[in-house]
């Protein structure tokens, strides 16, 4: 069964660095997602994307964030500057691209964020 | 404020029990509402449910939504200790043309057993 992959599975960088944590969709879905887990915390949406623009994007989502698809296959979020507060579990999500709303989202497997 | 509320947020049962976990959701422009499973990772999917009072099944599995009093439950059966996990509830909603996004309750933890 295809599945939503991401990399890496750890990043641990220094406050004020600069992560790009990527993700490969399921082929043939068009709606992409990020979403975020600070530990203990719920799983709170960040940003939604399709046609190569965000289509939506959540409070947490501010000027540090940044999405992007360089091609066609990759999918990835970009953090300008973390700060310790953005230490999290990140994941990545997709859906079919049916325009109904029956597909649910797919979830990648996720990549943890340590920011020191 | 949330939007999407799950009672309880932890249970702890024994293998065979049977367990009901409640998700009632407040949300303009509502699609579905989600079921997933979150182990150590990834949410895997369980159920969407996008129309009232029609039971999705899966093995010992099932859920019910409610649209008119907006609240959904999952039902578990003879509960494994492969139950044991987060069980998320999410609401999708969409605005005028957007694609929908999925909002999360705060998940329950269960825990079962042997």
């Amino acid at each position: 069964e295809p599945e939503v992959t991401q990399t890496p599975s750890h990043q641990v960088t220094q406050m004020g660095q600069e992560v790009i944590l990527r993700c490969v969709p399921i082929s043939n879905h068009l709606y992409f997602y990020w979403y975020r887990q600070i530990l203990g915390q719920k799983v709170e949406f960040l940003v939604s994307f399709y046609n190569n623009e965000i289509s939506e994007k959540s409070e947490i989502f501010d000027d540090q964030f940044s999405v992007e698809r360089p091609d066609g296959s990759n999918f990835t979020l970009k953090i300008r500057s973390t700060k310790l507060e953005d230490s999290a579990m990140y994941f990545c999500a997709s859906r079919r691209e049916a325009a109904s709303f029956r597909s649910p989202l797919h979830f990648g497997n996720g990549t943890r964020l340590t920011v020191t | 404020e949330d939007k999407v509320v799950q009672s309880p947020l932890s249970l702890v049962v024994h293998e065979g029990d049977t367990v009901t976990l409640n998700c009632s959701y407040e949300v303009t422009n509502f699609r579905s509402l989600l079921w997933y499973k979150q182990e150590k990772k990834a949410p895997t999917f369980l159920f969407m449910l996008t129309s009232s009072g029609i039971e999705k099944k899966s093995g010992r599995l099932s859920s019910i939504l409610d649209k008119k009093e907006l609240f959904s439950i999952l039902n578990i059966t003879a509960t494994q200790t492969g139950d044991s996990a987060v069980y998320l509830c999410g609401s999708l909603e969409n605005y005028g043309g957007s694609q929908g996004n999925l909002i999360f309750g705060k998940g329950t933890k269960l825990s079962v057993k042997p």
